[in-house]
């Protein structure tokens, strides 16, 4: 069975603090996708990433990065130079390549961005 | 905004009632996803359509059932509902059933009382 544990429930920064948020997963599967998505105060989640099992090159995109290591189950993202409008619940996310992919979520990071 | 829209927005009701929730997917995608999101729960997937055929169930309630019409858009039938049913349902959409990320609408906030 497939499982993403997130095991920060919240953090709480300062702004322009990098901060990291750590994602660990389980599958059996040799193929998958990682997902992280976004859910601001106002609830909706945004897509911010997928991610091939076979791509282990990490990723940058303005402020944030993501650190893919297969070896350790792990799938981080960092925010760097962080925002007040960074602040919002951050989940990881996994899916089988074949089948339904349908996303495995993980119970979510609470990340407030103090002024 | 994906693209994704989910009506109704807010939905009250009382226990034993019935309710349909409604999801268009955007523009050329032929996956829809239904995902519910409690506190105790968290994000849980429920079912997913594929151009019209049921392709996946998740821990989807046997008072619940969906379907997805021919125009692509699709509905998620909550039956006989209970307080414990009170949840924000999404909607989510994606081009295939391959390699194709998805993405959500912004919910349903269904409160049961």
């Amino acid at each position: 069975a497939q499982k993403v544990t997130q095991a920060q429930t919240e953090i709480s920064v300062v702004e322009k603090e990098d901060v990291t948020l750590d994602c660990v997963y389980e599958t059996r599967d040799t193929t998958y996708y990682l997902f992280w998505y976004k859910q601001p105060p106002s609830g909706e989640l945004v897509f911010l990433i997928r991610r091939n099992s076979f791509d282990e090159q990490n990723e940058i995109s303005g402020r944030y990065s993501w650190n893919f290591q297969k070896s350790t189950s792990s799938f981080n993202f960092t925010i760097t130079a962080s925002q007040v409008v960074d602040s919002a619940v951050y989940f990881c996310a996994l899916s089988e390549a074949r089948g339904a992919q349908k996303l495995v979520f993980g119970q979510g990071t609470r990340l407030t961005i103090n002024p | 905004d994906s693209g994704v829209t989910q009506t109704p927005k807010h939905l009250i009701t009382a226990t034993g009632q019935r309710v349909t929730l409604r999801c268009s997917p955007r523009s050329g995608d032929l996956s829809v996803y239904w995902y519910q999101q409690s506190l105790d729960q968290g994000l849980q997937f429920l079912i997913q359509y594929y151009n019209g055929e049921e392709r996946a169930k998740g821990n989807i309630l046997e008072r619940f059932s969906a379907q997805q019409f021919p125009d692509l858009h699709s509905e998620l039938n909550l039956s006989s509902l209970e307080l414990g049913d009170s949840a924000l349902y999404f909607c989510a959409s994606s081009f295939g059933t391959g390699k194709s990320e998805q993405y959500f609408g912004p919910g349903t906030r269904l409160t049961v009382t």
